[in-house]
């Protein structure tokens, strides 16, 4: 079955401390992998997709890499504005799947 | 810039009413999906449309059916709420499935809470 999987749930930072958050996943052949960021009471925005094992992709004080069994979205010297829930999701390589999403972490950075 | 808009932001209905969720996607999509969100369970797929009348059912469909008369519009429909219903509901559209790593955008979602 496919899974996908968020370590932690919840991450407390002071600003400038950098962290990681991590994306586990079991996918039948992986046809891409996406990074959001969720605000309380909005729906999710997007922020990356990463296709293959060992791709990067940076976007200000984020970065997202790939493994063959996870992802990790690296927070480089957080500003409270980067308080959210970051959730990851999968999409499998059959074709007509949807996205599979993980429960996601809510990162809160405090000055 | 990309828009996919839900019809209601806030509603609160009382159990056994019907319910209409209407979502609209401006960007010529053939992907339409409806999510429900709570606490501890992350997203889950209700139903989703690859094209006009056509539909597949997603993760949690039971308790809920889906129309898409036009390619722009996507509705969820509670036959009959109940208070297990009670959610955060997220419509969502994509250009292609067919086509790899196509995101996914987001509406701001509707809150319903059946009493």
């Amino acid at each position: 079955e496919d899974q996908v999987t968020q370590s932690p749930e919840a991450l407390r930072l002071q600003e400038g401390e950098s962290s990681s958050l991590n994306c586990s996943y079991t996918v039948s052949g992986l046809r891409g992998l996406f990074w959001y960021r969720q605000d309380p009471g909005k729906g999710p925005e997007f922020l990356f997709t990463l296709y293959s094992a060992g791709e990067e992709k940076e976007k200000e004080r984020l970065k997202a890499t790939l493994t063959k069994k996870e992802s990790f979205l690296h927070i480089t010297a957080p500003k409270p504005e980067d308080s959210a829930t970051y959730l990851c999701a999968v999409q499998a390589n059959q074709a007509g799947t949807a996205l599979i999403f993980g429960k996601g972490t809510t990162l809160s950075v405090s000055s | 810039d990309v828009k996919v808009t839900q019809s209601s932001r806030y509603l609160v209905k009382r159990t056994g009413e019907k319910v209409f969720l209407e979502c609209v996607q401006d960007m010529d999509h053939e992907n339409m999906f409806w999510y429900r969100q709570d606490p501890g369970l992350g997203l889950r797929l209700i139903y989703f449309s690859y094209d006009v009348k056509m539909k597949e059912k997603g993760d949690i469909p039971e308790g809920y059916s889906v129309s898409r008369e036009k390619k722009e519009r996507f509705s969820l429909i509670l036959e009959s709420a109940s208070t297990n219903q009670t959610s955060m509901y997220l419509c969502a559209s994509s250009l292609a499935l067919r086509l790899a790593g196509e995101e996914l955008f987001f509406g701001e979602g509707s809150r319903l809470t059946v009493l």
